[in-house]
């Protein structure tokens, strides 16, 4: 069984300012993906960022960034330069390599993120 | 431009009546997934199909029926069978095999029961 865990119902920033979005997983996997998603109030899930249990580089998207430590089996997500429209739900998923080829993402239960002018 | 569409946007539901919830993707993708989101909470996954005419039960999918005829359209109905339906409905799309598979969703459908 696979779990997400993130322990910040809600976190604040200042516009401009850098944060971090905490994320912690638990999984027998040992090949498998991380996702982060934002999801504003308009309730659609943005796909931001993946990092494979394999890749040895922590992904970057643009300001987007996963600091993944495989040992603590963390991959928290790093927003730099904050901006008001960052301001939204975000959520942690996993996706294991067990079963069939396509399956189910296992999802965190948010984050709120509020940026502050 | 290629996505993923849902409709309607709002649904209202009596008691005791079946609904259906459409989703339609022009992106090629194999795989299709249905999820629910109740509020302030993460998504658990009701359905999802790999191949046409094909599709497995997720960890939620007791009062819930799909069917997957064409490549592009994965519906899925509500049906009386679902005591508690209110809640927020997310279609998803995916590309990649394995732990590489990247899920796309769509705007999403607020189901609720009169």
């Amino acid at each position: 069984a696979q779990k997400i865990t993130q322990t910040q119902p809600g976190m604040f920033v200042q516009e401009k300012e850098a944060v971090t979005l905490d994320c912690t997983y638990d999984t027998s996997d040992q090949s498998y993906g991380l996702f982060w998603y934002k999801q504003p109030s308009s309730g659609e899930m943005i796909f931001l960022i993946y990092q494979g249990s394999y890749d040895e580089q922590n992904a970057t998207e643009g300001r987007y960034s996963l600091n993944f430590q495989k040992a603590r089996k963390s991959a928290n997500l790093v927003i730099s330069a904050s901006q008001l429209g960052d301001s939204a739900m975000y959520f942690c998923a996993m996706r294991g390599a067990g079963g069939t080829s396509y399956g189910k993402l296992t999802f965190g239960q948010g984050t709120i993120l509020t940026v502050h002018p | 431009d290629g996505g993923i569409t849902q409709s309607p946007k709002y649904l209202f539901r009596k008691e005791g009546q079946n609904v259906t919830l459409s989703c339609e993707q022009n992106l090629n993708h194999d795989a299709m997934y249905w999820y629910r989101q109740d509020p302030g909470q993460g998504l658990r996954l009701i359905y999802y199909s790999q191949i046409v005419n094909d599709f497995q039960k997720g960890d939620i999918a007791e009062g819930y029926s799909v069917s997957r005829e064409k490549k592009e359209s994965f519906p899925l109905t509500v049906t009386s069978a679902q005591k508690n339906p209110t809640a927020f409905y997310l279609c998803a799309s995916s590309i990649g095999k394995g732990f590489t598979e990247t899920q796309y969703f769509g705007p999403g459908t607020r189901l609720l029961v009169l």
